[in-house]
C-alpha cells in the first residue's frame, strides 16, 4: 500500500547532539511535503515545507530537511538539538487520488531530548 | 482570532451511541480533514473536503460520516458501527489547492 514511513518511532539525544528523522514516502508524482511538530499539549505546527525549487528547505527553530526524490525521501535535521525540542514530529505528504489531494501522515517521531 | 475551534474538547459515549464532534473554521478555507490520531500510529486520514457539498473518504472512514453544507463547517458524526471510537480526533482546514494544514485542539472521545 502506498504510505509515509517514519522508521524511527523513539529517539533519544543528548544536548547539543545532531538530529536526523527519516521520512520516505511511496507516491508517484508530484508531491508536496512537509514536517510538522506537536510539543507537549499544544496544537500540531508546521515546521517546514518542499513544493518546488531547491530540495534543501529551511524551517523554523534550525530545522531542515532535504528532498530527495531518486530516494523518495524528505529527512528532517537539526545540527544541534535542545532540551525544548522535546516533541513529536510528523512527516506529511499531499499527493493525487482520484483526482483529489489528499494529506498522508507518517505514524511520528517521539524525540527526547536529555539535558 | 482566525482559526479552527473543534467541540467538544472531552466527550464521553456509551457504547451503541452516535456522537458528533464539531469542527467550524473562520480562515475561509476551501479544504477540511479529520483525522484520528492514536500512540504510535500517527494520524489516520477518515474524511476530506476539497469543496463544499462534496467529500472523500479517507483511509479509516468505516463507522464515520460527516457532512459539508458550509465552507466554514465539517462536522464528523462516529457511529455505533465503528468498533474501535475511542480516540483523539483532528481537524484541519487548508487552501486547495492544499499547502499548509491548520489544525483545530482535537476533541478526545472515551466510549464507556
Amino acid at each position: 500500500a502506498q504510505s509515509v514511513s517514519q522508521h524511527n518511532h523513539h529517539v533519544i539525544l543528548s544536548e547539543a547532539a545532531s538530529l536526523e528523522l527519516g521520512c520516505n514516502y511511496s507516491y508517484g508524482g508530484t508531491v508536496n511535503l512537509f514536517w510538522y511538530v506537536q510539543y507537549p499539549g499544544q496544537h500540531l505546527q508546521l515546521l517546514l515545507k518542499y513544493f518546488s525549487g531547491d530540495p534543501l528547505v529551511k524551517g523554523i527553530k534550525g530545522f531542515e530537511a532535504e528532498f530527495i526524490k531518486s530516494k523518495f525521501s524528505f529527512n528532517l535535521r537539526k545540527p544541534s538539538v535542545q532540551w525544548s525540542d522535546t516533541a513529536e514530529y510528523f512527516c506529511a505528504v499531499i499527493h493525487y487520488s482520484g483526482g483529489y489531494q489528499k494529506v498522508t501522515f507518517g505514524t511520528g517521531t517521539k524525540l527526547q531530548v536529555i539535558p | 482570532d482566525g482559526g479552527i475551534t473543534q467541540s467538544p474538547k472531552y466527550l464521553f459515549r456509551k457504547e451503541g451511541q452516535n456522537v458528533t464532534l464539531s469542527c467550524e473554521q473562520n480562515l475561509n478555507h476551501d479544504a477540511m480533514y479529520w483525522y484520528r490520531q492514536d500512540p504510535g500510529q500517527g494520524l489516520r486520514l477518515i474524511y476530506y473536503s476539497q469543496i463544499v457539498n462534496d467529500f472523500q473518504k479517507g483511509d479509516i472512514a468505516e463507522g464515520y460520516s460527516v457532512s459539508r453544507e458550509k465552507k466554514e463547517s465539517f462536522p464528523l458524526t462516529v457511529t455505533s458501527a465503528q468498533k474501535n471510537p475511542t480516540a483523539f480526533y483532528l481537524c484541519a482546514s487548508g487552501l486547495s489547492p492544499p499547502g499548509e494544514l491548520f489544525f483545530g485542539e482535537g476533541s478526545r472521545l472515551t466510549v464507556l
